[in-house]
């Protein structure tokens, strides 16, 4: 089966300017994660959809970050403007609607704000 | 939001060396799960853990669950050079996944 899609897999843009994250989760799989990995961190989760609705997106940064997943398959992840600080990697995460399967994660996407 | 702390957060041992991470919660979890992250990948599921007091293996590597689902461990033995990466811990309290800070592993040959 395909895996978690993520595009792009690297992204450099200079503060204040806008980023846009794609995944497309795996086949069926209701449930879809966005999470920031800072290099050396563990990865912080921002935003949670099940199907296309939101479940839990508590530590996402609102006022610049928003996050979409209309059809409840793919998903986009903005982050508008950008700053020195949001430079990370970008992990979309899904996982099979039937209990709290293990989560499969995308490449993710290395963003690096300068 | 949900604490999930891991201990230490960096091990260097000599091939062949034993190695342990471990997970503290700050509230009972559902569940655990246990993930290995190799330099420059994406994270990769090892186990879950379910019921309290649980004990999975898998070849080399031992997984408990603490008695009151707050904690958990990662036991490796004899480590050898394919065990580098950082293991995180995911902890599970019902709808959402919180990583803990990960253990980053050295093996030195």
């Amino acid at each position: 089966e395909a895996g978690v899609a993520q595009s792009p897999r690297y992204k450099i843009i200079e503060k204040r300017q806008s980023v846009a994250f794609w995944c497309n989760p795996i086949s069926g799989h209701a449930t879809l994660y966005w999470y920031q990995q800072i290099l050396g961190q563990g990865p912080k989760l921002l935003i949670q959809f099940q199907n296309n609705g939101v479940v839990d997106d508590s530590q996402l940064p609102k006022d610049r970050f928003s996050a979409e997943r209309l059809k409840g398959v793919d998903s986009t992840l903005k982050i508008q403007p950008a700053k020195l600080e949001d430079s990370a990697v970008y992990l979309c995460a899904s996982t099979h609607p039937t209990g709290h399967t293990e989560a499969f994660f995308g490449q993710g996407t290395r963003l690096t704000v300068v | 939001g949900q604490q999930v702390m891991q201990i230490p957060q960096y091990q260097h041992v000599q091939e062949g060396e034993d190695f342990t991470t471990y997970c503290n919660s700050s509230t009972t979890l559902s569940n655990i799960q246990w993930y290995k992250q190799r330099p420059g990948g994406h994270p990769v599921f090892l186990i879950q853990l379910v019921k309290s007091g649980e004990v999975k293996k898998q070849k080399r590597l031992t997984f408990q669950f603490g008695e009151a689902k707050k904690n958990s461990s990662l036991h490796i033995t004899a480590t050898q050079t394919t065990d580098v990466g950082t293991y995180f811990c995911a902890a599970n309290t019902g709808n959402q996944f919180y990583f803990g800070t990960g253990t980053s592993l050295t093996v030195i040959p």
